[in-house]
């Protein structure tokens, strides 16, 4: 079935070293979105793709960066976690930026940091 | 700022009862669209249901309907005829009519009592 896939689904890190979060779809999705959703909170978009075009939201730390070297794959670069970023982190797609389009999430990757 | 608030961390329903879910917002825009997701345990975000607000009737999907009152900035999830799928974290969403906003509410967890 096509849908978004995350993986891995739990991450551990050490304080300070880098991680690397990857998601995949099969949708054929122009874009391409990353939330971050910490335990209790609502989910927090960092970034999203139209395509190649990266769009950062005004408030995503520096530590955040993302990548998106196809159509099919998004990642998510944490350069140096601190304890503050461990989180469910949520990727997302949706056919165009269309604000009316239906996202379609993937199950996430939840982000520990020691 | 635009804001999302659901002031019910949790709720409980006997199953094949009725529930409401209650999401407020604040926005100075007059168009934009409004969206209930479901994120049941372990397991990926889906939409729910939709709302334009430039539409005046409640949007329906089988079960589900909302009540969106414009003028209140209130926009509230009915479910009827509970089910045990039914149990899960649910998520109000606003997004602007140009889409660059996008803001998720905490989430009220819903469970359902057989």
């Amino acid at each position: 079935d096509a849908m978004v896939i995350q993986n891995p689904r739990y991450q551990v890190t050490q304080f300070g070293k880098p991680v690397t979060l990857s998601c995949s779809q099969t949708l054929n999705h122009n874009v391409m979105y990353w939330y971050q959703q910490k335990s209790s909170q609502a989910p927090k978009l960092l970034f999203h793709y139209y395509d190649k075009d990266f769009n950062n939201e005004a408030d995503t730390p520096d530590n955040f960066q993302s990548r998106r070297p196809n159509t099919s794959f998004c990642f998510l670069d944490i350069r140096s976690p601190g304890l503050g970023d461990a989180a469910m982190y949520l990727c997302a797609t949706s056919p165009r930026w269309a604000p009316r389009d239906t996202q379609y999430f993937g199950p996430g990757t939840r982000l520990t940091v020691l | 700022a635009q804001t999302v608030t659901q002031s019910q961390p949790e709720m409980s329903v006997q199953e094949a009862e009725t529930v409401t879910l209650s999401c407020t917002y604040d926005t100075s825009e007059s168009d934009y669209y409004l969206f209930w997701y479901k994120q049941p345990p372990s397991r990926q975000m889906i939409l729910v249901i939709r709302q334009e607000a430039y539409k005046q009737q409640n949007a329906t999907e089988n079960r589900f309907s909302v009540n969106f009152q414009k003028a209140a900035k209130s926009f509230s999830l009915k479910i009827s005829d509970s089910q045990l799928g039914d149990a899960a974290m649910y998520f109000c969403a606003y997004r602007s009519a140009a889409g660059n906003q996008f803001y998720f509410g905490t989430g009220t967890s819903l469970t359902v009592i057989p």
